[in-house]
């Protein structure tokens, strides 16, 4: 398998454009997570689905920020509208099952996000 | 919020230094323990998955053990190498599905 897939790898775009982020996890898992790493917060769990359905989103920062899982072989994370502080490095990362038993999450490359 | 803490921040040693860092976590409803290896400009890559009190895991010159009543890990690398320089991470996991990760450990291995 080529493992979790993001892209694009790198996106810089100006204020208050929309940004999408996208995610392929590996074929088979059940859960995927969207990450947000920063210098101040660490690595921070923004939302996370299991089977296509999102199971929790507290951690998504804004109504600006959206997510969606279309089917087990997609996910998108949008920004309408972005911000400079917005910026960051997002990783999607899948599991066979959920962490609260011992599988291990994959990560994907990361998307850096650079909003001007 | 649960609160993970990982120490020292950051650490510079020698090649063929031995070192260790330690990850602090509630103990309460507690389920497993992920370790996980970030080297920069790359993506975090499991390193060790814990659950029972007094585990002890080995892959290599790292180890790694449990205490699930006190709520910490030890993370240890014997005889550093320029390569195991990247950020260790830590993870519990509760009784949710969750990883809580720490800040981590920035470790620097010098030739």
């Amino acid at each position: 398998d080529a493992g979790v897939i993001q892209s694009p790898r790198h996106e810089v775009t100006e204020m208050g454009q929309e940004v999408t982020l996208r995610c392929k996890p590996i074929s088979g898992h059940d859960y995927l997570f969207w990450y947000r790493q920063t210098m101040m917060r660490g690595l921070e769990l923004l939302i996370y689905f299991n089977n296509n359905v999102p199971i929790d989103d507290s951690g998504m920062p804004e109504d600006r920020f959206s997510a969606k899982m279309p089917n087990a072989s997609f996910s998108t994370l949008k920004i309408q509208p972005s911000e400079p502080r917005d910026s960051a490095v997002y990783f999607c990362a899948s599991s066979l099952r959920a962490s609260g038993s011992t599988d291990t999450q994959y990560f994907g490359p990361g998307t850096r996000l650079t909003v001007l | 919020i649960l609160n993970v803490e990982q120490s020292p921040q950051s650490l510079h040693v020698q090649e063929g230094d031995s070192t260790n860092f330690t990850c602090s976590f509630p103990s309460s409803n507690f389920y497993a323990l992920h370790w996980y290896r970030w080297e920069t400009a790359k993506s975090p890559e499991a390193l060790f998955v814990m659950t029972l009190n007094g585990d002890e895991k080995k892959k290599g010159r790292i180890s790694a053990t449990l205490n699930t009543k006190e709520g910490y890990s030890y993370l240890y690398i014997k005889g550093s190498q320029p390569e195991d320089s990247a950020t260790y991470l830590c993870a519990p996991s509760y009784n949710t599905d969750k990883l809580i990760f720490g800040t981590g450990t920035r470790l620097q291995v010098f030739p």
